[in-house]
């Protein structure tokens, strides 16, 4: 079975620019989360989704980052626009029911932003 | 908020020493959640841990979380060079369905 896939992998904009991350969860999972995580350190929550519904996105910097998961399946997260300190791994993780389950992580995207 | 530290931050040792990392939350937490990191990859899970002062052992990794729900630690014995990585405790607290990452411990073998 596939784990969950995120794309692209490697992305490099120029601040001011928008950008935009995917993710496609484990089949049935319900739980999705979108984690930011900087060099050197643990991985930040973003915001969580349990179905199609964002139980929690108050980490969301609501000016510039957006995010949706219709049909409560796959997800995407924005920056609009990016800044330099925007610069980091973005991560996807889903899990079968909420955080009392173990969390699947995908690959990442590492954003740089110049 | 929620913190949830981790020490030491990194730690060099040579193959075959222990190993160990301690996770500190500042509330009570409803579940331990271990994760490892290699290197340019992605985080991993190891295991969950529930019920206070729960122990569980994975081969030559061994778990605990605290009595009072606030403290784990992971124990590596006898480490090897596929050890290497970083470890991350993770757990949300009662009330709060927020899983936390703790800070981390980095890995490194001298072989």
């Amino acid at each position: 079975e596939a784990g969950v896939v995120q794309s692209p992998r490697y992305k490099i904009i120029e601040k001011k620019q928008p950008v935009a991350f995917w993710c496609n969860p484990i089949s049935g999972h319900n739980t999705l989360y979108w984690y930011r995580q900087n060099l050197g350190q643990g991985p930040e929550l973003l915001i969580r989704y349990e179905n199609e519904e964002a139980v929690d996105d108050s980490q969301l910097p609501k000016d510039r980052f957006s995010a949706e998961r219709l049909k409560g399946v796959d997800s995407t997260l924005k920056i609009q626009p990016a800044e330099l300190g925007d610069s980091a791994v973005y991560l996807c993780a889903s899990s079968l029911a909420g955080v009392g389950t173990e969390a699947f992580f995908g690959q990442g995207t590492r954003l740089t932003v110049v | 908020g929620q913190q949830v530290m981790q020490i030491p931050q990194y730690q060099h040792v040579q193959e075959g020493e222990d190993f160990t990392t301690y996770c500190n939350s500042s509330t009570t937490l409803s579940n331990i959640q271990w994760y490892k990191q290699r290197p340019g990859g992605h985080p991993v899970f190891l295991i969950q841990l529930v019920k206070s002062g729960e122990v569980k052992k994975q081969k030559r990794l061994t778990f605990q979380f605290g009595e009072a729900k606030k403290n784990s630690s992971l124990h590596i014995t006898a480490t090897q060079t596929t050890d290497v990585g970083t470890y991350f405790c993770a757990g949300p607290n009662f009330g709060n369905e927020k899983l936390t990452f703790g800070t981390g411990t980095r890995l490194t073998i001298i072989p």
